[in-house]
């Protein structure tokens, strides 16, 4: 059965400093997608990217980039520069080809400090 | 398009009381997913619907949880009997197709139970 492990429950990092969410999944089947979504304290679920099995290439969007790596089943965020705003609880989900249904990790509560 | 919604945003009944929410998914979408959210669990699937039908229930918790999609506009989740350990967030969520992209959020419901 897929599943997701986000290990880090919670983090704390100061303003300005590089930070990286872990993302361990576990799938059995060869097509499968994973997602990363962004919990601010309002509460809103907000998408951030969505990654295919088939593309390892690692995407950079600003100050965010993911690493997408099969060997190891990881699908890594890093937060560079880090800003106040970045504060929230960080989601990493997985959905397999097969099967719709789109499982979360327990996600990853992150804290800048100013 | 106005997005998921949910109602009620916020509830607050005594144990063994009946709960309802309520889901409008955005139009066109075929699938709908229901989530709860807590701290220790994180976000769990409750159940998902294709086309209105029940595809897996397997995380609804219990027989005091029920889900029906009537049509393809309107969806509820029901609590009964509730007890104190189902307060919670509960998310509804709607996709035309889980694979392709973002999964739409709709703003939650707080459920506290007394």
């Amino acid at each position: 059965a897929q599943k997701v492990t986000q290990a880090q429950t919670e983090i704390s990092v100061v303003e300005k400093e590089d930070v990286t969410l872990d993302c361990v999944y576990e799938t059995r089947d060869t097509t499968y997608y994973l997602f990363w979504y962004k919990q601010p304290p309002s509460g809103e679920l907000v998408f951030l990217i969505r990654r295919n099995s088939f593309d390892e290439q690692n995407e950079i969007s600003g100050r965010y980039s993911w690493n997408f790596q099969k060997s190891t089943s990881s699908f890594n965020f890093t937060i560079t520069a880090s800003q106040v705003v970045d504060s929230a609880v960080y989601f990493c989900a997985l959905t397999e080809f097969r099967d719709d249904k789109i499982i979360f990790g327990k996600g990853t509560r992150l804290h800048i400090l100013p | 398009d106005a997005g998921v919604i949910q109602s009620p945003r916020h509830e607050v009944t005594e144990m063994g009381q009946e709960v309802t929410l309520r889901c409008k998914p955005i139009s066109g979408h075929d699938y709908l997913f229901w989530y709860r959210q807590t701290m220790m669990r994180g976000l769990e699937l409750l159940i998902y619907f294709n086309n209105n039908v029940p595809i897996d229930d397997s995380g609804m918790p219990e027989d005091r949880f029920s889900a029906k999609m009537p049509n393809a506009s309107f969806s509820t989740l029901k609590i009964q009997p509730s007890e104190p350990r189902d307060s919670a967030v509960y998310f509804c969520a709607s996709h035309l197709d889980p694979a392709a992209g973002e999964l739409f959020f709709g703003e939650g419901s707080r459920l506290t139970v007394l």
